[in-house]
């Protein structure tokens, strides 16, 4: 059981927009910024987005993330074959002392 | 070029130990903290622990307090990860990570097989 909430699963078309949620408390996602990992198959994970909706350089402008209250959110528009990959959520939890990732969720490109 | 290559994983028994290495290179060493996350067969990403850039401050997750240890040596340019009282549940793909937020970068990861 992880700390922070993901759907499983998520799918789409090419072309159309996804969101993937990420839910947490007011001790991880309340007071602290989240980022967010895609882990192709095979390979290791690779950051995304950092501190809710920044992407490093190199991350296409189709990914974006937001963060309202206790939850994170991050989207992914004009979908694309490549796209199909595991997503993680991560964030420092204050409680804990620890930092908590979401159960992941694969994307599948229909 | 950015590189973390870890080494030491292999087939432990039950209640054995490994010691993992991160070799880094490419990039500053001593200007960030460093990570473990694990990913058991076929399941999620977990974080082990980390140490800060100076190695003064080190944190745990609960499953592996007390069983594991992380540490640095600055002049190796090297993070590592001491498993003592290995469980079955302890195997995983074992990723070392510069950062997690802004500037992350991970290896490729060094499999730990638990098994008799």
């Amino acid at each position: 059981q992880s700390v922070l909430t993901q759907p499983p699963s998520a799918s789409g078309t090419p072309g159309q927009r996804v969101t993937i949620s990420c839910s947490g408390s007011t001790s991880n996602i309340g007071p602290n910024p989240v980022n967010w990992y895609q882990q192709l198959p095979g390979t290791a994970p690779k950051l995304l987005i950092y501190s809710n909706n920044q992407r490093p350089s190199g991350v296409p402008d189709r990914f974006s993330g937001s963060k309202s209250g206790t939850s994170a959110s991050l989207a992914i528009s004009g979908l694309q074959s490549e796209d199909e990959a595991d997503y993680y959520c991560a964030t420092w939890d204050d409680r804990l002392n620890v930092w908590v990732f979401g159960g992941g969720t694969k994307v599948t490109v229909l | 070029e950015v590189q973390l290559v870890e080494s030491g994983g292999g087939l432990v028994q039950p209640g054995g130990s490994l010691r993992l290495s991160c070799a880094a290179s490419g990039f500053s060493f001593t200007s960030y903290w460093m990570h473990w996350v694990r990913q058991a067969p076929g399941k999620g990403l977990v974080w082990v622990s980390h140490i800060n850039d100076d190695g003064s401050r080190t944190d745990y997750a609960d499953s592996v307090k007390g069983r594991f240890t992380i540490s640095r040596d600055n002049a190796k340019n090297t993070l590592y990860l001491q498993m003592n009282s290995l469980r079955a549940e302890d195997t995983a793909l074992y990723f070392c990570a510069r950062g997690l937020s802004q500037g992350s970068y991970w290896g490729q990861g060094i499999l730990v097989t638990v098994s008799s």
